[in-house]
């Protein structure tokens, strides 16, 4: 992608396990944010981690920033079927940018 | 649930039509945007304004044209439709100040015959 690059494309994993979600970006950048989506459905915001923030908790979630290596990571913990969804990182203020996704795939 | 809606949800047409797509949002937010998506792939900015009369092109702009007449109607016109532009189209809309949080809509999927 021009954009930025998530890693793994697609991640499949049990009920309870873990799931981490790597993203790279390109440009200098005020925040990140994560972003989930059902199939077929509009994006929900998640959480926001601001370039001064290195650490961010929300419930499960876990999302760590490095600006030195433009690289951020979304780690759900004891994750569930609910889960399932596409994760995208997005960042800019005006034009937001977004990586190009992880399919996270929990199954029961 | 977000107060952003988008209709048709749906939409098949053929090439060479002229097509609007509707986005609203009731959260009074001065920030819009479209966005379009290929199933399982990253989004791409198409339009987005900063508040009413205000229209700023994305990365793939040139074949679509947006106005902000009022704060909660963004609409985004195709003026001849091509089976390249099948696709989902996401509307968005954020606050001017603070948060950067976007807010999106459920999508219009069109299919271009």
């Amino acid at each position: 992608s021009q954009q930025g690059e998530e890693d793994p494309q697609a991640l499949s994993i049990q009920e309870g396990e873990n799931a981490t979600m790597n993203c790279s970006y390109k440009t200098s950048i005020n925040n990140l944010q994560w972003y989930r989506q059902n199939s077929g459905r509009g994006l929900v915001h998640l959480i926001l981690i601001r370039s001064n923030e290195r650490e961010k908790h929300s419930g499960r979630l876990r999302v760590t920033l490095d600006t030195s290596k433009k690289s951020s990571s979304l780690l759900i913990t004891a994750s569930r079927a609910a889960d399932t969804a596409s994760y995208f990182c997005a960042w800019g203020y005006n034009d937001m940018r977004f990586g190009a996704g992880t399919r996270l795939t929990v199954k029961p | 649930e977000a107060d952003i809606y988008q209709t048709p949800r749906y939409l098949v047409i053929g090439t060479g039509k002229k097509i609007t797509l509707e986005c609203s949002q009731t959260m009074g937010h001065d920030k819009m945007y479209w966005y379009q998506q290929d199933p399982g792939m990253e989004l791409h900015l198409i339009h987005y304004s900063y508040g009413v009369n205000s229209t700023e092109k994305g990365d793939l702009s040139s074949e679509s044209t947006v106005s902000r007449i009022r704060t909660e109607h963004f609409p985004l016109t195709l003026e001849s439709a091509r089976p390249s532009h099948t696709s989902q189209y996401l509307c968005a809309s954020s606050r001017n100040r603070g948060s950067y949080e976007q807010y999106f809509g459920p999508g219009t999927r069109l299919t271009v015959t």
